[in-house]
């Protein structure tokens, strides 16, 4: 079946630096890709998206790729903040023949110091 | 405008008691999701609703699980004689419904379920 992998966290982080966050995917169709993230104390919202091979999803300086050849989604910032600490999830939905549910990574925790 | 909501917010019970679980979703969006997010298993999803159509009930962990849809508005979560291993936080998600699977879903707060 479908599958997410993420990179193990949690992930720590200087202020400014850069960030890369690997999500791998295993799907039989033409699934679209998502990251979501979830704030301390808050609930999961969607941070950017990609639909088709090639397309680049980007929000609040974050970006990923959809690379159909590596089946990889891969998250990029390139200078983090502290206020960027989250849980990070990469995210597909084949939507096949079963609706839009979302099948998720494990998540990536990652903490940004001053 | 209001975004989807849970309730309880948080809610323990005793093993072997029967809970119930209240999602209301954005108002116009015709797809509602359950998930389940627990420190063992992650993110998972139990069930999916779309307009007048047969639920996808294909995430559902085990027969003490059931969901309802009532006027293709709010749904409730039933969780029968609960167990430990069914304590987690319960996420509740709609969407537009139109879009296929590169829709965006949006989140509720979830609540979080104690079972002693």
């Amino acid at each position: 079946g479908d599958s997410v992998t993420q990179m193990e966290g949690p992930v720590t982080l200087s202020e400014e630096a850069f960030l890369t966050i690997n999500c791998t995917y295993t799907a039989t169709g033409y699934p679209s890709l998502f990251w979501y993230v979830q704030y301390p104390g808050e609930g999961l919202q969607l941070l950017l998206k990609a639909t088709k091979a090639d397309d680049k999803g980007s929000n609040k300086g974050f970006e990923a790729t959809y690379r159909k050849e590596t089946t990889s989604f891969h998250l990029e910032k390139g200078s983090v903040q502290v206020s960027d600490s989250a849980v990070y999830f990469c995210a597909l939905s084949d939507g096949s023949n079963q609706g839009g549910k979302l099948i998720f990574g494990q998540g990536t925790e990652l903490s940004v110091k001053p | 405008g209001a975004g989807v909501s849970q309730s309880p917010s948080n809610k323990v019970t005793e093993k072997g008691k029967d809970v119930e679980l209240r999602c209301d979703p954005i108002s116009g969006h015709t797809a509602l999701y359950w998930y389940r997010q627990s420190l063992g298993q992650g993110l998972e999803f139990l069930i999916y609703f779309q307009g007048n159509s047969a639920p996808d009930k294909s995430g559902l962990p085990s027969d003490r699980f059931s969901a309802e849809r009532t006027g293709g508005s709010v749904s409730t979560l039933t969780i029968q004689r609960t167990q430990q291993e069914d304590s987690a936080v319960y996420l509740c998600a709609s969407s537009l419904g139109q879009g296929g699977p590169q829709e965006t879903q949006y989140f509720g707060p979830g609540t979080r379920l104690l079972v002693l």
